[in-house]
């Protein structure tokens, strides 16, 4: 069955500290794809990036950096020198592709709320 | 539009009432989503529509909620005789084409609080 976890329920860090949030996944297809969206106190989901099962590269955008490694199902966010605006809940989203799943359904982990401190 | 139009951003029913919702995909999207997000953090996909067409309704609860997205009209989802539990933040979502990996962009959603 499919699933999204992310362990860090809520992550604390001080203003330029770099963080790390954890995304494990569970799919039996082999084709999928991997999402993250932010969702800052105002409530709107914020796209970040989507990643296909078949590109393994890490991928660098400013702050922001992803990990995907398939050989341990994780797909975990890096920001560099978080700032105070980085503060929201960050969800991992699994789309699965093959066959009767391939419906553009998004499988969300829990989220993990980050608090960025000045 | 631009963006994913949702309507109202605030909701308040007594149980037992009916809660009715809309939703406004970008211009030129055919598929719209709905999700429902329960406690701040759990999202549990509701319903999907290619264009008028309920495509996926795995989501869909069997009793009291329906949803409909008919041409030239807002989509909506609707909930009759609402309970305490359906209070939730419900955002709609579309994109251009179905299937994995199609950028699916959220609306700012509609919180829905039965009292």
């Amino acid at each position: 069955a499919q699933k999204v976890t992310q362990a860090q329920t809520e992550i604390s860090v001080v203003e330029k500290e770099d963080v790390t949030l954890d995304c494990v996944y569970e799919t039996r297809d082999t084709t999928y794809y991997l999402f993250w969206y932010k969702q800052p106190p105002s409530g709107e989901l914020v796209f970040l990036i989507r990643r296909n099962s078949f590109d393994e590269q890490n991928e660098i955008s400013g702050r922001y950096s992803w990990n995907f490694q398939k050989s341990t199902s994780s797909f975990n966010f890096t920001i560099t020198a978080s700032q105070v605006v980085d503060s929201a809940v960050y969800f991992c989203a699994l789309s699965e592709a093959e066959g009767s799943s391939n419906t553009g359904k998004l499988i969300f982990g829990q989220g993990t709320t980050l608090q960025v401190k000045p | 539009g631009e963006e994913v139009a949702q309507t109202p951003k605030h909701l308040v029913r007594g149980e037992g009432q009916k809660a009715k919702l809309y939703c406004a995909p970008i211009k030129g999207h055919s598929y719209v989503f709905w999700y429902q997000q329960v406690l701040k953090n759990e999202f549990k996909f509701l319903i999907s529509f290619q264009n008028e067409n309920v495509f996926d309704e795995t989501g869909m609860p069997k009793e009291r909620f329906s949803a409909k997205c008919l041409p030239n009209s807002p989509c909506s989802l609707e909930i009759q005789a609402t309970k305490l539990e359906d209070s939730a933040v419900y955002f709609c979502a579309s994109s251009h084409i179905t299937g994995a990996g199609n950028t699916i962009y959220f609306g700012e959603g509609s919180w829905l609080t039965v009292v």
